[in-house]
């Protein structure tokens, strides 16, 4: 069964700073990972979709990078800014469809 | 596009009585998908549907919840009768299939008392 975990549960920072968010998953036969955001009372924007093919892939300040061997990916976020305070989430693909299973997700905080 | 449709967005009832919501996806799209979020539990797939077609429903919960396609702009998930525990929101979401992204709604948050 694959199961997906973010570490940390929760961050604050300051603003301008950059920051990385880890995500990991117990079943590397994936064939991409999708990172969303979520604001509070909201519904979840899509930000990312990395193809199991790719290493990298890169929206204006957010990069996120795929290692499936080892399985896991991380998104960078460049000079965070308040706007960028939501709870993100990483998902995969299981069981060869796209059935998708969500991770634990990161609360994030952008502080002035 | 408007994106992936969802009514009602709130949705208070009481326990016993029968719950419809609905969903329109984004027009193109071939597989369209119900979750559940609680807090206990996060974001849970309940069933999935690929052209129409329903594909894995393994985690609807029980018998009192069910989904339909009749087309492929329209599902609605009924939940028949209604528990507090089914409280929760509730987002469709749609793809392309295969290897697409997923587009959420906004959600449909059930209250059940």
């Amino acid at each position: 069964k694959q199961e997906v975990t973010q570490i940390p549960a929760a961050l604050s920072v300051p603003e301008g700073e950059n920051l990385v968010l880890n995500c990991s998953f117990t079943d590397s036969a994936i064939y991409n990972l999708q990172w969303f955001r979520q604001d509070p009372g909201k519904g979840l924007t899509s930000l990312l979709l990395i193809q199991s093919s790719q290493r990298e892939q890169t929206s204006g300040r957010l990069n996120a990078s795929l290692d499936k061997s080892s399985g896991r990916s991380t998104l960078y976020i460049a000079a965070s800014q308040p706007g960028d305070s939501a709870t993100y989430l990483c998902a995969v693909p299981t069981g060869g469809g796209n059935k998708l299973t969500f991770g634990t997700g990161t609360q994030l905080k952008v502080e002035l | 596009d408007a994106g992936v449709i969802q009514s009602p967005r709130h949705e208070v009832t009481e326990m016993g009585q029968e719950v419809t919501l609905r969903c329109k996806p984004i027009s193109g799209h071939n597989s369209l998908f119900w979750y559940r979020q609680t807090m206990m539990r996060g974001l849970e797939l309940l069933i999935y549907f690929n052209n129409n077609v329903p594909i894995d429903d393994s985690g609807m919960p029980e018998d009192r919840f069910s989904a339909k396609m009749p087309n492929a702009s329209f599902s609605t998930l009924k939940i028949q009768p209604s528990e507090p525990r089914d409280s929760a929101v509730y987002f469709c979401a749609s793809s392309l299939g295969g290897n697409s992204e997923q587009y959420f709604g906004p959600g449909t948050r059930l209250t059940v008392t």
